[in-house]
């Protein structure tokens, strides 16, 4: 597609509830990444693969995230028993090359806001 | 890792003064210097960016300069409108570590 696309766009959950965020990169974009923005916040590194690869998953708050890109394109990253202090807006972006050729120009979706009751 | 810090948290200039917002970093071996706008709701969206064997880098109103033996790199923009208005977000490293976010006001 043109542009990063992310699904739902407004998620309302209720604690202790999964969660499922999906991400379409821009086609053919090698590096994918996940962030979360807190309101008033910068966005906060959460997990980075490279094609299939999950290379990068420090930024993973807790082990109820976990985040896939089994073919290399679409990713999801999964919320499990859902806190109130996981209400976020969950950012992903892509990047046509791998992290290790250099500089990363990351393009941003609209983000997915995740709201915890 | 690598950790940024932005300053200041807001800024409110008149239209058309310059705004400057400056970010350090530290770790050395960063090499790529981002900035993005982000408006209300909006996805944050790359304005300009440096890469560290340059000193500076224009773009029409915007510049960005970077001195790598400081560890700082800054976001100048001129002759502000108020279209500027939004949260600016500086970046360091190959995966990107975001600063604070700068809450710019332009005052008409």
């Amino acid at each position: 597609g043109a542009g990063v696309s992310q699904s739902p766009r407004y998620k309302v959950a209720k604690r202790g509830q999964d969660v499922a965020l999906r991400c379409d990169p821009i086609s053919g974009h090698v590096s994918l990444f996940w962030y979360q923005q807190a309101l008033g916040q910068g966005p906060e590194f959460l997990t980075y693969f490279q094609n299939e690869a999950q290379l990068d998953k420090s930024g993973l708050p807790s082990d109820r995230f976990f985040a896939e890109r089994p073919e290399g394109s679409v990713s999801t990253l999964k919320i499990q028993r859902t806190q109130q202090e996981d209400s976020a807006v969950y950012l992903c972006a892509s990047s046509l090359r791998a992290e290790n050729s250099g500089a990363n120009v990351l393009t941003f979706g609209a983000g997915s806001r995740l709201t915890v009751l | 890792g690598e950790n940024v810090e932005q300053h200041p948290s807001t800024l409110s200039v008149q239209e058309g003064d310059s705004a400057v917002i400056k970010c350090t970093y530290s770790d050395s071996a960063s090499n790529y210097f981002p900035w993005y706008k982000q408006e209300l709701g909006k996805r944050p969206q790359l304005i300009i960016d440096i890469r560290s064997n340059v000193g500076e880098k224009k773009d029409q109103r915007i510049a960005v300069t970077l001195n790598k033996t400081a560890k700082h790199f800054s976001l100048h923009i001129t002759e502000t409108q108020p279209e500027d208005s939004a949260v600016y977000f500086c970046a360091a490293s190959i995966v990107l570590v975001f600063g604070q976010g700068t809450r710019l006001t332009i005052n008409p």
